[in-house]
């Protein structure tokens, strides 16, 4: 079974220029996550999906994160404009329908850098 | 909500020796408790995991946890590392709710010859 599929790895930009991250999860998942790693913490949520919609954006910065997962499988990110504080990995992670599952299965994440 | 504290910013530990990391949860209910790996430049991988039952569960990489109410904790730990466990170790728990994953800061483990 092939695992969640994240593309770029790696990104360098400038501030204020605008970047964009996929990822495929999982066939057959239907929740989405995007999670913001900043260096020396945990993963934090910034979305979650339900099929092509979304659960909790709540932690998201709206003003210059979106996100889309169309059709319900893969999902963007972007960041438009990017700050200096933006530079993180970014991970995404699926996990399979059903009650009483609660593994999320990671990506190996894009590592962003803004400059 | 819930919460994960892990005490231990960084470890280092002799090839051969034992590991042990420490995992503090704060969590009204059960808790569904994670351990994940994280090398350098890599996504997270699951070591173990522990949803009920026994309290010392095993995982990959001759890892195991053991799960004590009493002390809310979750310690991760290893009878002799290798080199290649050197990395960095999330404890994390997850929300019978809204299935929502709390990481703790993390652990870095750096293992010396």
């Amino acid at each position: 079974e092939a695992g969640v599929a994240q593309s770029p790895r790696y990104k360098i930009i400038e501030k204020r220029q605008s970047v964009a991250f996929w990822c495929n999860p999982i066939s057959g998942h239907a929740t989405l996550y995007w999670y913001q790693q900043i260096l020396g913490q945990g993963p934090k949520l910034l979305i979650q999906f339900q099929n092509n919609g979304v659960v909790d954006d709540s932690q998201l910065p709206k003003d210059r994160f979106s996100a889309e997962r169309l059709k319900g499988v893969d999902s963007t990110l972007k960041i438009q404009p990017a700050k200096l504080e933006d530079s993180a990995v970014y991970l995404c992670a699926s996990r399979s329908p059903g009650t009483g599952v609660y593994e999320q299965y990671f990506g190996p994440g894009t590592r962003l850098t803004v400059t | 909500a819930q919460s994960v504290t892990q005490p231990d910013i960084h470890i280092t530990v002799s090839e051969g020796a034992s590991l042990e990391l420490r995992c503090n949860y704060s969590y009204g209910a059960t808790p569904y408790l994670f351990w994940y790996v994280q090398s350098p430049g890599q996504g997270l991988q699951l070591l173990l995991k522990y949803f009920s039952g026994d309290t010392l569960v095993q995982g990959i990489k001759g890892f195991e946890a053991e799960f004590k109410r009493s002390q809310s904790s979750f310690n991760l730990r290893k009878p002799s590392v290798h080199w290649s466990d050197a990395a960095e170790y999330f404890c994390a728990v997850v929300s019978s709710n809204d299935y929502k994953l709390s990481f703790g800061a993390g652990t870095t483990v750096t293992v010396r010859a």
